[in-house]
């Protein structure tokens, strides 16, 4: 088992403030960094699949850089929205299928 | 992409019994992967599911607890045998996106043991 660590462990957000939180991994056999949003009662929806150290995503007003050689991912919601709510969740992946995954973020928008 | 379909969708159980969860996709895949999140935990591997193969199975997770069919490339089913409290949790299938291993979830099952 792999140690993937998010925190904060859960945040609140006023409605049009930004935020952002951190996933840490390990920074060897590196292959692949995956965000996921996870909504009460949805699937788990991918955002993200970063590759090369630098990597920057966009997806609407969420972002998501990563540091390979550090072991770090940022994930950046700005002007953040009710529908933001969810559990953020990333999953180191070393090339064998067998993601291992933090314990997520739930981020809670208060309107 | 894929679309996962998940039966039942939550169910509450007595101890000692046993429930199986089916998972439905709607492409043929070769692998097929079970998850399970515990309260407060991280989503953890139970195994992998290939067709015409015995599923692979995590360091914690054995067969006879977790007993895995893969009859053919588009469903699999999960028991949960002689459950215990331990085992509420919420149950995910899975299957990978290439190149990147993305993965495509359904909807989960949220078992509650008594």
């Amino acid at each position: 088992i792999l140690n993937v660590e998010q925190s904060p462990q859960s945040l609140h957000v006023q409605e049009g403030d930004s935020t952002n939180f951190t996933c840490s991994f390990p920074s060897s056999n590196f292959y692949a960094l995956h965000w996921y949003r996870w909504e009460t009662a949805k699937s788990p929806e991918a955002l993200f699949v970063m590759t090369l150290n630098g990597d920057e995503k966009k997806k609407g007003r969420i972002s998501a850089t990563l540091n390979t050689k550090e072991g770090y991912s940022y994930l950046y919601i700005k002007g953040s929205q009710p529908e933001d709510s969810a559990t953020y969740l990333c999953a180191f992946d070393p090339s064998d299928y067998k993601l291992s995954f933090g314990a997520g973020t739930t981020v809670t928008v208060r309107a | 992409s894929a679309v996962i379909s998940q039966k039942p969708s939550r169910d509450i159980c007595q101890r000692g019994t046993s429930l199986t969860i089916q998972c439905q996709v709607d492409s043929q895949v070769t692998m097929m992967f079970w998850y399970r999140q515990q309260p407060g935990q991280s989503l953890t591997l139970i195994a992998t599911a290939n067709q015409g193969s015995e599923a692979t199975y995590e360091s914690g997770f054995v067969i006879d607890k977790f007993p895995i069919s893969r009859p053919n490339l588009t469903f699999s089913t999960l028991t949960v045998s002689n459950m215990s409290p331990e085992d509420s949790s919420i149950y995910l299938c899975s299957v990978s996106g290439t190149p990147y291993n993305e993965q495509f979830f359904g909807p989960g099952t949220r078992l509650t043991v008594l």
